[in-house]
This record gives C-alpha cells, structure tokens and sequence, in this order.
C-alpha cells in the first residue's frame, strides 16, 4: 500500500484480555515506531525498530506489553491481560533507513483500543 | 534522554493573522533534527516542517517557518495568515542522529498544543 496500514481501526475488549494491534510501514521502511496517545494528550513512545538493530524498548509501561517485528516488516504490539488504564490510540509510524535528507517518519490512522 | 517541551497547551488565533507555538527540547547532543507535526481530529499526523541541527538557516514551508535557536535549544513554530484548516494539534519532534546505540533515529515528541483559528 501506499501508507502504512494498521489494523483493527477500532478494538473494544473486556478487561484482562490480550490484544494484538498490527501495524504494516511503507515498503522498505526499515524503522518503525509505536506510541500511544491518550484523549486530548501528547504522544508517549513505546518502542522503535531500527533495520536489525536490537530494539529499544524503553517506553513500554510495563512487561504486559511486547511487540515484535517479524522479516523487518509487519510489527504487532501485544497487550496482554488489558486494564482500563491502556484504553488510548496506537499509533504506528515507519521511515526509511536514518541516512542524512532520509527522515521524515509516515504515521497510519491508528487503532483505538478501548477496554471495558 | 532527549525531552521535548510544549508549554502552551492551547493556543488561538484569528483568521489571517499570525500565530507562534514554542518548543524547547534537552539534549546532549550536536547532531540532530527537529520537526513540526500537525494532527487534525481525522488523527492523521501530517508532516509540516522539519529543520536539520547543522543548518543555521531557519526552514520555510509556504505559510510555515520557524525559528531555530539552537544555543538556547528552542524551536519555534511560526505560522502566518492562518486558516480555519490549520486548526489541529500540533508536535514538536526531536530526532536523533548520532550514530550508534539503540536510540539512534529515535523520534521524541513534546505534549502538544491544540490550535483553534477563529473566523
């Protein structure tokens, strides 16, 4: 596709359910990012993939949540045994190889996750 | 770690008239890039403009400038005659580029300020 994609748009959950939100980046976007956004709020990052590079996941809030890239592309962020309190929007952004004039990072529409 | 700081969490201004968003950001080091981003209520993030640390000249995109002081680590976005489709939130963003480490890349980004334009 043109932009990335990511999947579901929208995903309410009971409580203490898992939940995968997918996130496919623009071909050959070797980085890839995670944050979340609560209502009204600023952008809290998660984790960034870079190429082959070991992840950083500094930003993920506790060991309930995980995330992974499989062959360098798709990505998929798991909340596992969900609380009310991760009820915001995923967003996900991709960009290509960080080489000089190579930096703008393309975000998708994001999943907003609503746990009841 | 990089910070990113948006004191003005709201912000309005009047149709055809100019409005600034400020943005200060900590960091330690010399190379880098910084960016405005504008998210509508569609949730869209759209890139407006983006500045390199090693360029003394302040970027211009049509309506948009900023002006970039980088002793004083502050980034501010200045935008004229403004439109009722400018109103978004609006991001300041830092972004790594020192080589080396997980963090090389990595995008920060400030708490926004939401820019209402009045008719």
């Amino acid at each position: 596709g043109a932009g990335v994609s990511q999947s579901p748009s929208n995903k309410v959950t009971e409580k203490g359910k898992d939940v995968e939100l997918r996130c496919d980046p623009i071909s050959g976007h070797t980085a890839l990012y995670w944050y979340r956004q609560s209502l009204g709020q600023g952008l809290e990052f998660l984790i960034y993939f870079q190429g082959n590079s070991a992840p950083d996941k500094s930003g993920l809030p506790s060991d309930r949540f995980s995330a992974e890239r499989t062959g360098g592309s798709v990505s998929t962020l798991t909340i596992q045994r969900t609380q009310q309190e991760d009820s915001a929007v995923y967003l996900c952004a991709s960009s290509l190889a960080f080489v000089s004039g190579n930096t703008e990072a393309f975000f998708g529409q994001g999943t907003r996750l609503t746990v009841v | 770690a990089q910070t990113v700081t948006q004191s003005q969490p709201e912000m309005s201004v009047q149709e055809a008239e100019t409005v600034t968003l400020s943005c200060t950001y900590d960091t330690s080091e010399s190379d880098y890039y910084l960016f405005w981003y504008k998210q509508p209520p569609s949730r869209q993030m759209i890139l407006v403009i983006r500045q390199e640390a090693y360029k003394q000249q302040n970027a211009t995109e049509n309506r948009f400038s900023v002006n970039f002081q980088k002793a004083a680590k502050s980034f501010s976005l200045k935008i004229s005659d403004s439109q009722l489709g400018d109103a978004a939130m609006y991001f300041c963003a830092y972004r790594s580029a020192s080589a080396g480490g997980t963090s090389y890349g990595k995008l920060t980004f400030g708490q926004g300020t939401i820019l209402t334009v009045h008719p």
